[in-house]
């Protein structure tokens, strides 16, 4: 695709439950990037990948977070036993090269437990 | 930790008036920069970046200067139109992809 496509948009879900946001890069980007972003707050990061290899992964807020991404390609953020504080806008950002090129977003995945 | 910080959370300029949005970083590794917008309930938007071996790039209507020295960026727009409402951050590339605060930058008309 032209642009980074992250689904589903909009997601709600019952505490307890788990949920899988997917995330699609664009084609030929290596580094993929998740971010967490509340309400009028900032971006906070989460975990990225080169590749398929996440090297740092003390950015996931507990071990109910987990990531992974095949292929160098797609990326799916899982949260597992959703809590209400997980409820946010979940971003994802691809670039060419880690660390040396923009990254591009795209819209997020809305995330609201209830 | 290190971090990547905004000096500001709101700045309120008038419609036509330069505006300045500043940031401080602490990663003394890093050497790349970039500067987004967020306009409400989009994801944020590539504005402008630059390398650490730079100390100015300009771009349609926005400048951003870097000073290693003391660990400081800033993002200036010129003449300020209403579509230049929304939270700017700057991000630090030096490990992943590192984001600021967010200053939410007001144009009054």
């Amino acid at each position: 695709g032209a642009g980074v496509s992250q689904s589903p948009s909009n997601k709600v879900t019952e505490k307890g439950k788990d949920v899988e946001l997917r995330c699609d890069p664009i084609s030929g980007h290596t580094a993929l990037y998740w971010y967490r972003q509340s309400l009028g707050q900032g971006l906070e990061f989460l975990i990225y990948f080169q590749g398929n290899s996440a090297p740092d992964k003390s950015g996931l807020p507990s071990d109910r977070f987990s990531a992974e991404r095949t292929g160098g390609s797609v990326s799916t953020l899982t949260i597992q036993r959703t809590q209400q504080e997980d409820s946010a806008v979940y971003l994802c950002a691809s670039s060419l090269a880690l660390g040396r090129t923009e990254a591009f977003f795209g819209q997020g995945t809305r995330l609201t437990v209830v | 930790g290190e971090s990547v910080g905004l000096h500001l959370p709101t700045l309120s300029v008038q419609e036509g008036d330069n505006s300045i949005i500043n940031c401080a970083y602490s990663n003394s590794a890093s050497d790349y920069f970039i500067w987004y917008k967020q306009e409400s309930g989009k994801g944020p938007q590539f504005i402008i970046d630059i390398r650490s071996n730079m100390d100015k790039r300009q771009g349609q209507r926005v400048t951003v200067l870097l000073n290693k020295t003391v660990k400081h960026l800033s993002l200036q727009i010129a003449a300020t139109q209403p579509g230049d409402s929304a939270v700017y951050f700057c991000a630090d590339s030096a490990d992943g992809l590192t984001f600021g605060k967010g200053t939410h930058l007001i144009i009054q008309p």
